[in-house]
């Protein structure tokens, strides 16, 4: 069955640098599209980044454009989220999550997220 | 990139059905039919429970079914049973090339 486990988060200062993981298995991870989706302690979902089956496509929402970089080795079964300047905004728990095989406008497999704290 | 627009809470009581509306704009929900919903209980990561506007992944019960009216998507539970409480959530693609969520509604079986 499909599993996706973050990893990598913390507590982190603002302006400092983190970086999560996700590994993935259950699936030919090299087909589908990825994402990050974020969501702030008792807030809703927020989508924070895409990047398509080979890596050759990449997309942020406004609010990280910029400052976070999405990446994936397919080699290694594995997705990544780099995030720079960290601010107390984006304090949450992120989900990395799976496209579907209908197409990655649909997230059918999400991890159990891991958890960034951004505070001084 | 505005969040779509969800009621806060809905309720209903077993047995009958409620509809959750997510209104967005001619960029999103109105351009594309690429809209999906999540069922998030307390404390648990999302689960897709209708992608394409209307259709349901394998294991999704047909109490769920979902529709869309111009730039407003509907979620409809007919027959709610008390494992049916949860967040539940909207997304659409954009003409940005981005995904929005609607801010989630909270659904009480009273």
């Amino acid at each position: 069955q499909v599993q996706l486990v973050e990893s990598g988060g913390g507590v982190v200062q603002p302006g400092r640098s983190l970086r999560l993981s996700c590994a993935a298995s259950g699936f030919t991870f090299s087909t589908y599209g990825m994402h990050w989706v974020r969501q702030a302690p008792g807030k809703g979902l927020e989508w924070v980044a895409a990047t398509s089956s080979d890596g050759s496509s990449k997309y942020y929402a406004d609010s990280v454009k910029g400052r976070f970089t999405i990446s994936r080795d397919n080699s290694k079964n594995t997705l990544s989220l780099l995030m720079n300047s960290l601010r107390g905004a984006d304090t949450a728990v992120y989900y990395c999550a799976k496209g579907h095989s209908g197409g990655w406008y649909y997230l059918d497999n999400w991890g159990q997220g891991t958890l960034v704290t951004v505070s001084s | 990139q505005s969040a779509l627009t969800q009621p806060p809470s809905v309720s209903g009581s077993p047995g009958q059905s409620v509809t959750i509306s997510c209104t967005g704009t001619s960029s999103d929900v109105g351009s594309y039919n690429r809209v999906s919903w999540y069922q998030q209980p307390p404390g648990t990561a999302p689960k897709l429970m209708i992608y394409e506007v209307s259709n349901r992944p394998s294991g999704v019960p047909d109490r769920f079914s979902g529709s869309k009216s111009g730039n407003t998507a509907s979620l409809t539970i007919s027959g709610l049973q008390a494992e049916d409480e949860a967040d539940y959530y909207c997304s659409s693609y954009t003409s940005n090339r981005t995904w929005v969520f609607g801010g989630g509604t909270k659904l009480t079986v009273l």
